[in-house]
């Protein structure tokens, strides 16, 4: 079984564009969550998704948006990049929505802003 | 709210030697509790979780963490560790009933393993 894919894998933006980063759940997982990591502030969640509705929200900007389609890929999109918004970002997919079930991890997507 | 505290930052120990990476966690109402693993330039992968039942959890490659309600803590140790060991270490929780997936995790733990 195919784990959870991200693409691209590195992204390098100026301040001032948007970007969109995407995430194929594995086959089945319906729910799709999104999370930051930087060596400052560590891994921060961002959105989940599940069945195309976004169930839980973080402490992030408007900025920061994403969505589901209904075969469970998500997009996350960043307008108006900030040099604060270079970081990893890593999706997790699970089978539903509940807390117990475990989330697969995707291997992120770099992203540098200059 | 929850939080997660992740005692040691960086953590070295020769190889073969025992460790114990620990974590301390803070909530109102009851959590479940995990523990990841992050190797350069991957991902996040689990490595085992509390949901209820026995406080002692075993998972994979040999690690195992205590359950700890009253100390609310939720230690990670391996008896004897490998050079492969060598990654960071991500102590977290949700919470219980939730509708959804949203993971706290603590700051990480760089274990370094020397031969």
């Amino acid at each position: 079984k195919a784990g959870v894919t991200q693409t691209p894998r590195y992204l390098i933006k100026t301040r001032g564009q948007q970007v969109t980063l995407s995430c194929s759940p594995i086959s089945g997982h319906r729910s799709v969550s999104w999370y930051q990591q930087t060596p400052g502030q560590g891994l921060q969640f961002l959105f989940e998704y599940f069945s195309e509705t976004q169930r839980n929200k973080g402490n992030f900007p408007g900025r920061f948006s994403g969505r589901q389609f209904s075969n469970s890929r998500s997009e996350m999109n960043v307008s108006t990049l900030e040099l604060g918004d270079s970081a990893l970002y890593l999706c997790a997919s699970s089978l539903s929505d509940t807390s117990y079930n475990e989330q697969f991890f995707g291997p992120g997507t770099r992203l540098t802003v200059l | 709210a929850q939080s997660v505290t992740q005692l040691d930052s960086q953590v070295p120990v020769f190889e073969e030697a025992p460790v114990e990476l620990r974590c301390n966690y803070s909530s109102s109402v009851s959590v479940y509790l995990f523990w990841y693993v992050q190797y350069p330039n991957q991902g996040l992968q689990l490595l085992l979780k509390y949901l209820s039942g026995s406080t002692l959890v075993k998972g994979i490659n040999g690690f195992e963490a205590e359950f700890n309600k009253s100390q609310t803590s939720f230690h990670l140790r391996k008896p004897s560790v490998h050079i492969s060991d060598t990654a960071e270490y991500f102590c977290a929780v949700t919470r219980i009933y939730n509708q959804g997936g949203k993971l706290i995790f603590g700051q990480g733990t760089e274990l370094s393993v020397k031969p």
